[in-house]
Parts: C-alpha cells; structure tokens; sequence
C-alpha cells in the first residue's frame, strides 16, 4: 500500500507560470513532510520541508501547504524557471523511530518547464 | 559546504557475490539512512543509525547489514548477491532526525 501518494506522474508548465505538484498521504501518524527535487542518477536534494503543526511555509519561489484534516500537501513553484525541469518526491516521516525514522516517499512528478 | 559521500559512485558484481558501499555524512550530523532505489521507483528505505544504534530498520533483506562506525561513517554490506539488487542505493545524513540531506547514490549492477 503507497502511503504518500502523488497522482501525477507528470506535469507540464510554461516558464514564468505557477507549478502546482499534490501529494496525498494516509498515515496519520506523519509528523514532517518534505519535497525534495530529482535529476537522474543523482540524489534527491532537498527543497522545502513543513512540519504538521504548520499549514504553510515559505522559501523564496517555493511554498509548501499542509491541510492535515485531508492528508493533503501541495508544493507551489513561481515563478516557474527551466532549470525546476526534474522529478519532484514528496516525502513523510513517522514517529515510530525515535526520530532517525526512514521517509516514505511518494512515486514522484516528472515536472517539465516550457519556454 | 561539505555534503555527504558515498563510494563508489559504481559497482558491477556477480550473482552470490558480496558488496559493500560505504557513506561519509555530513560533519557533525550523527545520523545516517540507506536507501534503495530501484528503475523507475520511488526510494525505499532501509534502515539508519543514530549515534552509531540502529534507529529504525525498513526493508532491508536479511542479506543486507550496516552499521555506522565511531567516526561516523556507514557501511552497506550486501550478501549473496542477486538480479534483483541492482539499484541506485542512497545514503543520507541529518542532525538530531530533521532535514535528510542525500549522497549522490552508488549505482549497484548485479550481472
């Protein structure tokens, strides 16, 4: 069973627009998300995170939004640039490991920025 | 700033052969995780260390142990190998549980 959910495998932008990824979870037991951003063979890098007391942080083009009471977080990008052109995980961690808890990551979203 | 290390960045082995692949956090962040990524999926974790304990253990086969030594550092060590294990294996680091910051992974080929 996925736990975090990211519906959209892909996603096509034009530059200077807003990109919109989604993610869903169904663990209630998540305390941290995350979104961490994805070029091929190389690691994830982190982008933004947000803890489930909040319902919104920010970081310069990048906002992240919680609604806890749908399980639903979404990552807003503006404006969009080319170089954002990557995969996009969405990532949760739980509280069972005393903190060193491994992140449960969703499939991902292709994003792809148009000129 | 410094991030974390991961060698090698490639390795081709043999089915029933055995692998280890080693991981260097980030300075003074005392926690590691490893994770598998295999051909169009989404990472899974394996298992990670605080403070040189194992913390939390995912799906890791019983093939696979690590540990995370006095300095830090952790190692993957991969048994009988098979087809399967080929993947992308990353390592990551983070302070006190937060923000897991991740290697550029070791990409495992099983032949």
């Amino acid at each position: 069973d996925q736990q975090v959910k990211q519906n959209s495998p892909s996603l096509s932008v034009q530059e200077g627009r807003i990109s919109i990824l989604n993610c869903d979870y169904t663990n209630s037991m998540f305390d941290y998300f995350l979104w961490y951003k994805k070029y091929p063979a190389e690691g994830p890098t982190f982008l933004i995170s947000i803890s489930s007391i909040k319902d919104k942080n920010e970081d310069g083009r990048f906002t992240v939004f919680l609604n806890k009471s749908a399980k639903h977080l979404s990552l807003h990008i503006v404006p969009s640039q080319p170089g954002d052109s990557a995969v996009y995980f969405c990532a949760a961690r739980g509280l069972s490991g005393g903190g060193a808890d491994g992140l449960t990551f969703g499939k991902g979203t292709h994003l792809i920025i148009q000129p | 700033a410094a991030g974390v290390i991961q060698s090698p960045r490639h390795l081709i082995k043999e089915k029933r052969e055995t692998a280890t692949l080693k991981c260097y956090p980030i300075p003074r962040h005392d926690t590691v995780y490893w994770y598998q990524q295999g051909p169009g999926q989404d990472p899974q974790f394996l298992i990670s260390f605080y403070e040189k304990m194992q913390s939390d253990k995912g799906s890791i086969p019983d093939r696979f142990s690590a540990q995370q030594f006095s300095d830090y550092h952790s190692e993957l060590n991969m048994s009988s190998l098979e087809l399967g294990d080929s993947a992308l294996y990353f390592c990551a680091s983070s302070l006190r549980g937060r923000t897991q910051y991740f290697g550029p992974g070791t990409r495992l080929t099983v032949l």
